[in-house]
């Protein structure tokens, strides 16, 4: 049974650090990956996507890295701004999304 | 761009009681899903479609039944609710690609 672990499971940092939050997954017989964002009370908007064939995906200040055969993907966050701060959940597609906990990410002033 | 629209967004019910939450996209997408999203849980899949008339159970379907027949409603239905039924439930919508555009969601209380 695939099963998604992201770690921390929360993260306090002062603006403008780069900052790396984790994705595990147990199966490595995945179809992509996705990074979403949820805003307290609100849904999920996806960031960024994965194909199992790539091993990056960038979109402005964010970068997702993939690595299939150690079951792991990083979402790298640069110059953080207090914007930033949300709850941020990877989601691997093995037929159906199998969601990670999230990140409970804060960027102070 | 409406996107997904969920309805309502606040729902309480005593416990034994009915209701459906409703879905509804305007993307022309095939596959819809409803999640529900507990603490330390991470989200759940409870149901799914990948068109009109096709509807498959996900990893936690027992209390709930779905149907569509249109390729633009999703409705999910709670028979007889239960206080495990208390959360906050999602429905998304994707094309082919996979990439999941959610609804704002429905918090639901049982009491």
């Amino acid at each position: 049974k695939q099963e998604v672990t992201q770690i921390p499971a929360a993260l306090s940092v002062p603006e403008g650090e780069n900052l790396v939050l984790n994705c595990s997954f147990t199966d490595s017989a995945i179809y992509n990956l996705q990074w979403f964002r949820q805003d307290p009370g609100k849904g999920l908007t996806s960031l960024l996507l994965i194909q199992s064939s790539q091993r990056e995906q960038t979109s402005g200040r964010l970068n997702a890295s993939l690595d299939k055969s150690s079951g792991r993907s990083t979402l790298y966050i640069a110059a953080s701004q207090p914007g930033d701060s949300a709850t941020y959940l990877c989601a691997v597609d093995t037929d159906k999304l199998i969601f990670g906990t999230g990140t409970r990410l804060q960027v102070f002033p | 761009n409406a996107g997904v629209t969920q309805t309502p967004k606040f729902q309480v019910l005593k416990t034994g009681q009915s209701m459906t939450l409703q879905c509804a996209q305007d993307m022309n997408h095939e596959y819809m899903s409803w999640y529900r999203q507990d603490p330390g849980m991470g989200l759940r899949l409870i149901h799914y479609s990948v068109g009109a008339g096709i509807t498959d159970q996900g990893e936690v379907p027992n209390g709930y039944n779905v149907s569509r027949s249109t390729t633009e409603d999703f409705p999910l239905r709670l028979l007889s609710a239960a206080p495990s039924q208390t959360s906050v439930y999602f429905c998304a919508a994707s094309s082919g690609a996979n990439v999941l555009t959610f609804g704002a969601g429905s918090r639901l209380t049982v009491l």
